[in-house]
Order: C-alpha cells, then sequence, then structure tokens
C-alpha cells in the first residue's frame, strides 16, 4: 500500500465549478500535513497546511481527519489558473516529505 | 529576497560522466532536502542535510550517490558514472527549521544520453 493514495484524476471542470479532492495516508505517526501545487515540469509551490480545525484561504479550504486518516482540499470557483497536478503531502517525524502521486485537475473555460 | 537556487536548470551527461547538482537555500535556511521526481512519478526523498551534517540519507542509492553541504557555498549531489536510470528531475528544498514548511527550488532536470 502507498504512503500517500490519491486519486491521479485528471479532475476536467467547468470554470466556476466546485472540485474536491482528497487523500489518504497510511502512517499513523504523520504530524504535519499540506497541499502542495506543481504545475507541468515545475517544481512543487506550497498551497496551504492542513489542520484538524480545517483551514480556509480565499477559495481553499483544507481539512484533516487524523482518526480516518484522511486529507481533503475544496476549491471554489474553480479558474483556469487552477490547472495543475495538487498534491498531497504529510511531513514525518524525521522531516522528510512524503508526497502522493498528485491529482491532476483541469479547468475549461 | 531570493527563493532557493538551484544550478543548473538543465543537465546533460553521457552515460559514466559524473553530474553534480547545486542548490543554495533561501536566506535565514539552514536545513536542505533533496527529491527526486522520476518522469511520471510522485517526488521521492532522498536525503537531509543542515550545515556540515547528513541528518538523514535513507532515500539515497546505496552507491554512486553523495551529499553535502558545507559551511561555506552551496549544498552539492553528486552522481557518479551516471546510468540512463538517474535521469529526472532533482528538487532542492530548504526550510529555517525542522517541522517548518519547505520551500522548493526550481530543479535541475538530468538527462543522461
Amino acid at each position: 500500500r502507498k504512503e500517500v493514495e490519491q486519486d491521479p484524476g485528471p479532475f476536467n471542470v467547468p470554470e466556476g465549478a466546485t472540485v474536491a479532492f482528497n487523500c489518504t495516508y497510511s502512517n499513523s505517526a504523520s504530524q504535519s500535513f499540506f497541499w502542495y501545487r506543481q504545475d507541468c515540469r515545475k517544481e512543487p509551490k506550497l498551497l496551504m497546511s492542513v489542520y484538524s480545525s480545517g483551514n480556509e484561504d480565499g477559495r481553499f479550504t483544507a481539512q484533516l481527519n487524523r482518526a480516518s486518516q484522511y486529507i481533503s482540499l475544496l476549491i471554489r470557483d474553480s479558474k483556469l489558473s487552477d490547472s495543475a497536478t495538487y498534491l498531497c503531502v504529510y511531513l514525518n517525524a524525521g522531516n522528510m516529505l512524503t508526497f502522493g502521486g498528485g491529482t491532476r485537475l483541469m479547468v475549461k473555460p | 529576497n531570493a527563493g532557493v537556487m538551484q544550478n543548473p536548470r538543465h543537465l546533460v551527461r553521457r552515460r559514466g560522466q559524473e553530474a553534480r547538482l547545486r542548490c543554495s537555500p533561501m536566506k535565514g535556511h539552514s536545513h536542505v532536502y533533496w527529491y527526486r521526481q522520476l518522469p511520471e512519478e510522485g517526488l521521492k526523498f532522498m536525503v537531509y542535510l543542515q550545515k556540515e551534517n547528513i541528518i538523514d540519507e535513507s532515500g539515497m542509492p546505496k552507491e554512486r550517490f553523495s551529499a553535502e553541504f558545507p559551511k561555506e557555498g552551496p549544498s552539492i549531489l553528486r552522481i557518479q558514472q551516471v546510468v540512463r536510470g538517474d535521469s529526472a528531475a532533482y528538487f532542492c528544498a530548504s526550510s529555517p527549521g525542522s517541522d517548518q514548511p519547505q520551500h522548493f527550488g526550481d530543479g535541475t532536470r538530468l538527462s543522461i544520453l
């Protein structure tokens, strides 16, 4: 079983749509969680940290459920510029990031 | 305030040659990490360094790969006697401390002929 499981997609959505991504992780000792986005052949960029209480940054909302070992990302009012691969990531006690394979989002006009 | 700087952006080597990849962390960051992304795959951790120390190299292949982060100068990832399977994007990240978000450089795309 992969340490971080994500649906690879692609998710094809029209502009303005709301889209949700989920991921599950297997390491219950994971400490910190993040969503990164990666554009084609570019470096991963930190999108947001993820907390059990849920956190929101503009059109983006992230949620962590430790009991179910499940993380979600909600994007409201999708823009063309949101097209990218979204990476579910956790930081373990050894300070290394473990990445999911990513979920590809394509926002169409 | 410059971000994480990696060079070269692209590197082409023939089988058997050596590849040297450089990474300068963000100002104020003393923790450096190297990750590798093989074609069509996710990023995989390779090594974690602080100044002059290797903290964790559990993701490094046992042979041909080495990394350092000297007191002065950038971190270097060195691959000796490269093979076709080493072709990948190598990303460096840095953070100001442990348990802090890591910020990535643009990466070095290594191609082996």
